[in-house]
């Protein structure tokens, strides 16, 4: 069965580092997501992605945040320069035609 | 808006007996509804979905959730817990038909099966 992939599992950076956390969506999928989930809280929309360009996104997705779909296969959210507060779970997500998403497993990354 | 509450951070069952994970939503619009059930280090697995079909939603591994727009609920149940079924499940809304279709979570239900 296709699944969404997420690499690292685990990225450990210091604080004012640039990090990059890649995703592979489902193949035939067209829409993408990220989420986030800080410890001890509620998981939260980062960004959804459809036709080369974002379709909407939250308010913490600022100016440090950015993703691309570099080859037309893997998905990736960039931060550019990570904060302590970034630290969480991030999750990717790809959807096809109906409103079901699809998760990968998550990149844990810890700031120091 | 959407807003989704889970009612229970923790709910502890023995195998065998029937499991209730309860959940509120709100929704300016007409929602879709999921439950999505994380088992340690693993994704977020859909478990099932209502997008208003029948109001009874039946899943997999035997869970089942009714949708009733009256309480504005979504409860999930399972007739009879199985210990692999410890993990944290998660409520969730996001608004019908919609071109982004972002996804609003509840805080999530840790369940623990004793057996």
């Amino acid at each position: 069965e296709p699944e969404v992939t997420q690499t690292p599992s685990h990225q450990v950076t210091q604080m004012g580092q640039e990090v990059i956390l890649r995703c592979v969506p489902i193949s035939n999928h067209l829409y993408f997501y990220w989420y986030r989930q800080i410890l001890g809280q509620k998981v939260e929309f980062l960004v959804s992605f459809y036709n080369n360009e974002i379709s909407e996104k939250s308010e913490i997705f600022d100016d440090q945040f950015s993703v691309e779909r570099p080859d037309g296969s893997n998905f990736t959210l960039k931060i550019r320069s990570t904060k302590l507060e970034d630290s969480a779970m991030y999750f990717c997500a790809s959807r096809g035609g109906t409103d079901t998403q699809y998760f990968g497993p998550g990149t844990r990354l810890t700031v120091l | 808006a959407q807003s989704v509450t889970q009612l229970d951070s923790h709910v502890s069952v023995s195998e065998g007996t029937p499991v209730l994970l309860r959940c509120n939503y709100s929704s300016s619009y007409s929602p879709s509804l999921f439950w999505y059930v994380q088992h340690p280090n693993k994704g977020l697995q859909l478990l099932l979905k209502y997008t208003s079909a029948a109001t009874l939603v039946k899943g997999i591994n035997g869970f089942e959730a009714e949708f009733k727009k009256s309480e504005t609920s979504f409860h999930l149940t399972k007739p009879s817990a199985h210990m692999s079924d410890a993990a944290e499940y998660f409520c969730v809304v996001s608004r019908a038909k919609a071109a982004g279709n972002k996804l609003t979570f509840g805080g999530g239900t840790r369940v623990l099966v004793k057996p």
